[in-house]
């Protein structure tokens, strides 16, 4: 029972250059959560989506980041013309159907490196 | 060995004593909260978890205790092991089912 795969594991990028990560959530779930975690800090929420719905983008900076989760096939987290301040930690989490007392599940997450 | 959060983000404990971390919430509203572990490289683990009807709860090892007067959670670990050495995260789940994570508290256990 695979438990929630982001990739790539690594990414470096130059600034100015586009960077997807992806997120398959685990088996069962049909809820997508992003979040960022800079060196020495805590998870902070980005985005919240269901499949082919947004529910909560609160925590997305409002240009150059966007989400999105298909009908068919991975979560995307899309951050254009990178800037060296999004160098971090990129996690995804998985829940079954969003409910309020459930638990998150996390992937391994992407480490962002801008050049 | 005990945190008290923000103010102490590091603890060190011997092996095979207990460990006390630390959390303040902010969010009156919140009505589920959950410990996390982290090790160096790798995602959010879950440990336990509690709602806001209980005032504690217990798993192997672990015992999480909330107090909503004060708004104030803390996960106590029994019998310390080198393996329980990383970074312990609370989260607390506001409205609209997002959790929002502390800073988190790096505990290291000295063999």
């Amino acid at each position: 029972n695979a438990g929630v795969m982001q990739n790539p594991r690594h990414l470096v990028r130059r600034r100015g250059q586009e960077a997807r990560l992806r997120c398959s959530p685990m088996k069962g779930h049909s809820h997508v959560y992003w979040y960022r975690q800079l060196p020495e800090e805590g998870l902070k929420f980005m985005v919240y989506l269901q499949k082919e719905n947004i529910i909560d983008e609160s925590g997305m900076p409002k240009e150059r980041f966007s989400a999105e989760f298909p009908k068919e096939g991975p979560s995307i987290l899309r951050i254009q013309q990178v800037v060296r301040g999004d160098s971090a930690a990129y996690f995804c989490a998985s829940s079954p159907s969003g409910g309020r007392d459930e638990k998150l599940f996390f992937g391994s997450g992407t480490q962002l490196s801008v050049l | 060995g005990e945190s008290v959060g923000l103010h102490l983000p590091t603890l060190s404990v011997q092996e095979g004593d207990n460990s006390i971390i630390n959390c303040a919430y902010s969010n009156s509203a919140s009505d589920y909260f959950i410990w996390y572990k982290q090790e160096s490289g790798k995602g959010p683990q879950f440990i336990i978890d509690i709602r806001s009807n209980m005032d504690k709860r217990q798993g192997q090892r672990v015992t999480v205790l909330l107090n909503k007067t004060v708004k104030h959670l803390s996960l106590q670990i029994a019998a310390t092991q080198p393996g329980d050495s990383a970074v312990y995260f609370c989260a607390e789940n506001r409205i609209g089912n997002q959790f929002y994570f502390g800073t988190g508290t790096s505990l290291t256990v000295i063999p």
